[in-house]
């Protein structure tokens, strides 16, 4: 199985809401990426889990707080976002260590109203 | 920050000609990866060349990389009006990270 699942595929949320996006993946990768993606851009990573633990924030606002309940599942919890914070929201997987092959899931797509 | 320059940023092309993008980016790397996204959808990995490598192969693929000149090149021979879309390059470093290019927007029509 090389597939990442995300759910849900789109999001609709007013700048009071707490919502959370899932992310899970079977191929026993031990690193996984969250990625926010504006329209005609390139991925922006935003946070990544090594062996369940978060190794890098790339400076990320609180409202966005991921969580790792275990190595196939990944989660980003989102609380008083933002309108400019809609975008794409992928999740990607790999073997943990520097330079692998990303598996990416096909993403929610976000907006905040 | 971003680490590539991708160009052109955009490409339209008949099916059955060979579209060539191009990737440069700024600092050492460990190796540059290609993925291919369709429209609103997940990034899919494509290719990955080493920084100690200088052409590879994958099916109708072709990439090559001049580390003197930090570049790298995509090159999709006999195109197809499937290949529509956006290709990125992205570069691994020490730092963990995969930093992306840019992006390249092709259009293959039919």
């Amino acid at each position: 199985d090389t597939e990442v699942t995300q759910t849900p595929k789109h999001l609709v949320m007013g700048m009071t809401n707490k919502k959370s996006l899932k992310c899970e993946q079977h191929m026993g990768h031990r690193a996984m990426y969250w990625y926010k993606q504006k329209a005609k851009k390139p991925p922006e990573l935003m946070f990544v889990y090594s062996y369940e633990k978060l190794s890098i924030n790339e400076s990320v606002p609180s409202r966005f707080s991921p969580e790792c309940p275990n190595s196939s599942l990944l989660n980003l919890h989102l609380h008083a976002l933002q309108p400019e914070d809609s975008a794409l929201y992928l999740c990607a997987s790999s073997q943990p260590g520097q330079g692998y092959e990303q598996y990416f899931g096909p993403g929610t797509r976000l907006t905040v109203t | 920050s971003q680490q590539g320059e991708e160009d052109p940023q955009a490409l339209s092309i008949q099916e059955g000609e060979n579209a060539t993008m191009n990737c440069s980016y700024k600092t050492s790397i460990n190796n540059l990866q290609w993925y291919r996204q369709n429209s609103g959808r997940g990034l899919v990995h494509l290719i990955l060349i080493r920084s100690n490598e200088r052409e590879k192969h994958s099916g109708r693929l072709r990439v090559t990389l001049d580390t003197s000149k930090k570049s790298s090149s995509l090159l999709i021979t006999a195109s197809r009006a499937a290949d529509t879309a956006s290709y990125f390059c992205a570069t691994s470093s020490n730092t963990g990270k995969l930093i992306f290019g840019q992006g390249t927007t092709l259009q293959v029509k039919p």
